[in-house]
């Protein structure tokens, strides 16, 4: 069966880096891509980004671009999420989420990580 | 604010059918699929419907979802406690090239 393992939580000063691993299994890794999408407390999804887990290539949401890196290895399937420069609002549960279907159908997130709690603190 | 836009609650009692609407814009839904999740206290989103209307294997016949034009509807029939969650709809956005949710509804089960 899919599952989508991903690292514990992290607790950050203002102005540090946190980086989130998701571990795959189940699934020939580099056959789908994988989306991050963050949520603060009491809030809403909010999609951070994608990364190909065939070839690296990466779109992110135009809110962190310049703060938000996504990488892959596919050596032991794991998608990474760095997140730089962080802020008290960066405050969130972190998931990482596989997709599936097709452009003609449509894309869609099939296989949702646990999440990792990422609390911004002085 | 977010770009989908979803009532922030919703209710009806057991039996019951509801429906929870999401009206966006021709960037994203007028243009794309839309995708429904629910997503319980403490736990990861789980994806109820895509493509507008299909439903994963293992996901009931009591929930479906409709699109027309730049709004997207979930139904829930046969209303129970277990339905209590937070739904979320979700479309790509061909102007922000990404992905975009609704803010999100609570589904209370009175």
């Amino acid at each position: 069966q899919v599952q989508m393992v991903q690292s514990g939580t992290e607790v950050k000063k203002p102005g540090a880096s946190v980086k989130v691993s998701c571990k795959a299994s189940g699934y020939t890794f580099t056959t789908y891509g994988i989306s991050w999408v963050r949520q603060a407390p009491g809030q809403g999804l909010e999609w951070m980004g994608w990364i190909s887990a065939y070839n690296g290539n990466t779109n992110y949401a135009q809110k962190l671009q310049g703060r938000v890196t996504m990488t892959r290895d596919t050596s032991t399937s794991t998608a990474y999420m760095e997140l730089r420069s962080l802020r008290s609002d960066d405050t969130a549960v972190y998931y990482c989420a596989r997709e599936a279907g097709t452009s003609s159908t449509g894309y869609y997130f099939h296989y949702w990580g646990q999440g990792t709690l990422v609390t911004v603190s002085s | 604010q977010s770009v989908l836009t979803q009532p922030p609650s919703a209710s009806g009692t057991p039996g019951q059918r509801v429906t929870i609407s999401c009206s966006g814009s021709s960037s994203n839904i007028g243009s794309n699929t839309v995708n429904w999740y629910q997503q319980f206290p403490g736990t990861a989103p789980k994806v109820l419907i895509y493509s507008n209307n299909q439903r994963p294997s293992g996901v009931p016949d009591r929930f479906s979802g409709s699109k027309s034009g730049t709004s997207a509807s979930l139904a829930i029939s046969g209303l129970q406690s277990e339905h209590e969650a937070d739904y979320y709809c979700a479309a790509w956005d061909d102007s922000l090239n990404g992905w975009v949710f609704g803010g999100g509804t609570k589904l209370t089960v009175l």
